[in-house]
């Protein structure tokens, strides 16, 4: 069964920082992987997505990530934090079952001025 | 403006009190799926439709219905709601599934008294 673990609930870092959210996977094919982003009282954004294309992806508002398969990870890192930054991140994983994504618990990233 | 649309945003009602959340999407999406969001918990799918009169469950069915009688709206109906599904609900579409990722409406947050 396909899983997804975020390894922080909460990240903080001030404006201009570099910015880590770790994200580790499990699933028994290769997945696709999401980040998704929640602004307060908003609805779901989609950062960027890995579909087995190039492992180094690129998404809106500077993010990246690297899908690192030996070990299991998908980062999702930006060079310098903007306070809009600031909002709740989700980890996702693809299951064929069902059409379904499966969501880590969340990261919630604070930016401090 | 491609999107998915929800209604109500915001709901209180009564425990027994049948209700009904729409969900419309204006990109001939085949897929179509429902989610709820809770603290600590992430985003958990309840149903989802992989095209018009095809539906089946998802992680958490229970106390939920839904119906897909064309290919642009898919409802979520509680017939007897109970605070426990007291959440934030989400509607998502997707042209194939979980493999490119969905787009996900504005929520609707739920309140069961």
């Amino acid at each position: 069964a396909q899983s997804v673990t975020q390894l922080d609930s909460h990240v903080s870092v001030s404006e201009g920082t570099p910015v880590l959210l770790r994200c580790n996977y499990s699933s028994s094919y290769s997945p696709s992987l999401f980040w998704y982003v929640q602004h307060p009282n908003k609805g779901l954004q989609l950062l960027l997505k890995y579909t087995s294309a190039a492992t180094l992806v690129k998404g809106i508002n500077g993010f990246e990530a690297e899908f690192k398969k030996s070990e299991t990870s998908f980062h999702l890192t930006k060079p310098s934090a903007h306070m809009s930054d600031a909002a709740e991140y989700f980890c996702v994983v693809s299951d064929l079952q069902g059409g379904k994504l499966i969501f880590g618990q969340g990261t919630e990233l604070s930016v401090k001025p | 403006e491609a999107q998915v649309t929800q209604n109500p945003r915001y709901l209180i009602t009564v425990t027994g009190k049948k209700l009904t959340v729409t969900c419309s999407q204006n990109m001939n999406h085949e897929y179509m799926s429902w989610y709820r969001q809770d603290p600590g918990l992430g985003l958990r799918q309840i149903y989802y439709s992989m095209n018009v009169e095809v539906t089946d469950k998802g992680d958490v069915p229970e106390g939920y219905k839904v119906s897909r009688k064309e290919k642009r709206n898919f409802p979520l109906i509680l017939e007897s709601p109970s605070p426990n599904q007291t959440s934030l609900y989400f509607c998502a579409s997707s042209p194939y599934g979980a493999l490119l990722g969905y787009t996900f409406g504005s929520g609707t947050r739920l309140t069961v008294v």
